[in-house]
């Protein structure tokens, strides 16, 4: 079946260490997303990516980091200078529409993130 | 900037009942609308879509026409059942070809059904 998975579903991390959340997609699409939701605020766009070797920040990136080495892998990296990175983090792609945004993005189950 | 403002919840309503969810947005341009739903502990789903004015999205009883005029895109089903317990997330992506379809989500609407 086609989609994309997340890992792990939960993820716990001392203060000052940095994690590295897992994002995979076998739709081959070309967009990759990655979101950050806290209680009662929506989702916020951390970065994105259009295509391999290339990102762009989105509202939130700072205290994160990312790659796109292959076309369906998009880890994120939560590092130390993330001030509260207590979150559920929601990755999600998108086919390469030409001229616009008419297709829905696909989204993963999330990774929960918890800083003790 | 492109804005999406939903109606805040909780809402609580019995088995049966009809469900609206008051959804507006800002945008330059004709954007493309959606509805995404969000089960406890899981990720989000596409409930429905519209991308042109006086389009109809329609999935699972649910159902949202985009109002340009009023530039609106409510959700309503008719006889919500407990299953429908979730959060409900109006979103709206620009139509312009840099734009790379990234989504503007409102802060989301937890739907509460009881038997």
């Amino acid at each position: 079946d086609g989609g994309i998975t997340q890992s792990p579903k939960y993820l716990f991390r001392k203060e000052g260490q940095n994690v590295t959340l897992s994002c995979e997609q076998n739709l081959n699409h070309d967009a990759m997303y990655w979101y950050r939701q806290d209680p009662g605020q929506g989702l916020r766009l951390i970065y994105y990516s259009q295509i391999v070797n290339d990102f762009q920040k989105g509202d939130i990136a700072e205290g994160y980091s990312v790659s796109r080495e292959k076309k369906e892998s998009f880890p994120l990296t939560v590092t130390s200078a993330q001030k509260n990175p207590t979150a559920f983090y929601l990755c999600a792609s998108r086919s390469r529409p030409r001229g616009g945004g008419r297709d829905e993005q696909f989204f993963g189950p999330g990774t929960r993130l918890t800083v003790l | 900037g492109n804005s999406v403002t939903q109606m805040e919840g909780p809402v609580t309503l019995s088995e049966e009942a009809f469900l609206t969810i008051n959804c507006t947005y800002t945008a330059t341009g004709y954007p493309s609308l959606f509805w995404y739903v969000q089960y406890p502990g899981e990720g989000l789903q596409l409930l429905l879509k519209a991308t042109k004015a006086d389009d109809k999205g329609s999935n699972k009883g649910f159902e949202a026409t985009y109002r340009k005029e009023t530039t609106s895109f409510h959700l309503e089903k008719g006889s919500v059942q407990v299953s429908d317990s979730a959060v409900y997330f109006c979103a709206l992506s620009a139509m312009t070809t840099d734009s790379w379809g990234k989504l503007q989500f409102g802060a989301g609407t937890q739907v509460v059904v009881t038997p």
